[in-house]
């Protein structure tokens, strides 16, 4: 089956630390994507790449970094910077960078810090 | 950063009753509107993408409409079915059609269908 796999669903670490969130995808697909959704609000875009070894700051990149060595991977680091990091985390997909092209999106990761 | 507002936040409806709900947008620089419905415990899912002003959609008993000249898409379900409950989202994209950095998200719709 085709899709999008995010790992772990529940993640709990500790304030100050660091954590890498895992975002794998077998569509072929060459834009990936990060967002955030906290209670009330949409989804907001934290980075997204439109191809391997190129990504871009969203809206709220503070915080964050990725990397993308592979074309089927996108993983999201939360730095001990981001002030908030409580949320859910959603990675989605889309055949191409373009607005008009469909996203896919992954199950999430809901991440905790204690 | 669009302003994206979706309404109502939240809706009850009875089972077999078709419904609608709102997605309001800023018209100027319009490229594309994404509709998705979000499902408790599962990923969001994809349901339209409208771009020309006038464009109507049609998925089984949904479908949609947009008006880029006011601003604005409907999304209705006709003879509403308890699989139907979930949190549906829009999202327009503003500019050259290139760099989805463009496209925003509202805050959702919940609708939840009583039987």
């Amino acid at each position: 089956d085709g899709g999008i796999t995010q790992s772990p669903k529940y993640l709990f670490r500790k304030e100050g630390q660091n954590v890498t969130l895992s975002c794998e995808q077998n569509l072929n697909h060459d834009a990936m994507y990060w967002y955030r959704q906290d209670p009330g609000q949409g989804l907001r875009l934290i980075y997204y790449s439109q191809i391997v070894n190129d990504f871009q700051k969203g809206d709220i990149a503070e915080g964050y970094s990725v990397s993308r060595e592979k074309k089927e991977s996108f993983p999201l680091t939360v730095t001990s910077a981001q002030k908030n990091p409580t949320a859910f985390y959603l990675c989605a997909s889309s055949i191409r960078l373009a607005l008009g092209d469909t996203q896919y999106f992954g199950p999430g990761t809901r991440l905790t810090v204690l | 950063i669009l302003n994206v507002e979706q309404s109502p936040q939240s809706l009850h409806v009875q089972e077999g009753d078709s419904t609608n709900f709102t997605c309001s947008f800023p018209s100027s620089n319009f490229y594309a509107l994404h509709w998705y419905r979000w499902e408790t415990a599962k990923s969001p899912e994809a349901l339209f993408v409208m771009t020309l002003n006038g464009d109507e959609k049609k998925k089984g008993r949904i479908s949609a409409t947009l008006n880029t000249k006011e601003g604005y898409s409907y999304l209705y379900i006709k003879g509403s079915q308890p699989e139907d409950s979930a949190t549906y989202l829009c999202a327009p994209g503003e500019g050259s059609g290139g760099g989805a950095d463009g496209l925003t998200f509202g805050k959702g719709t919940h609708l939840i269908i009583q039987p």
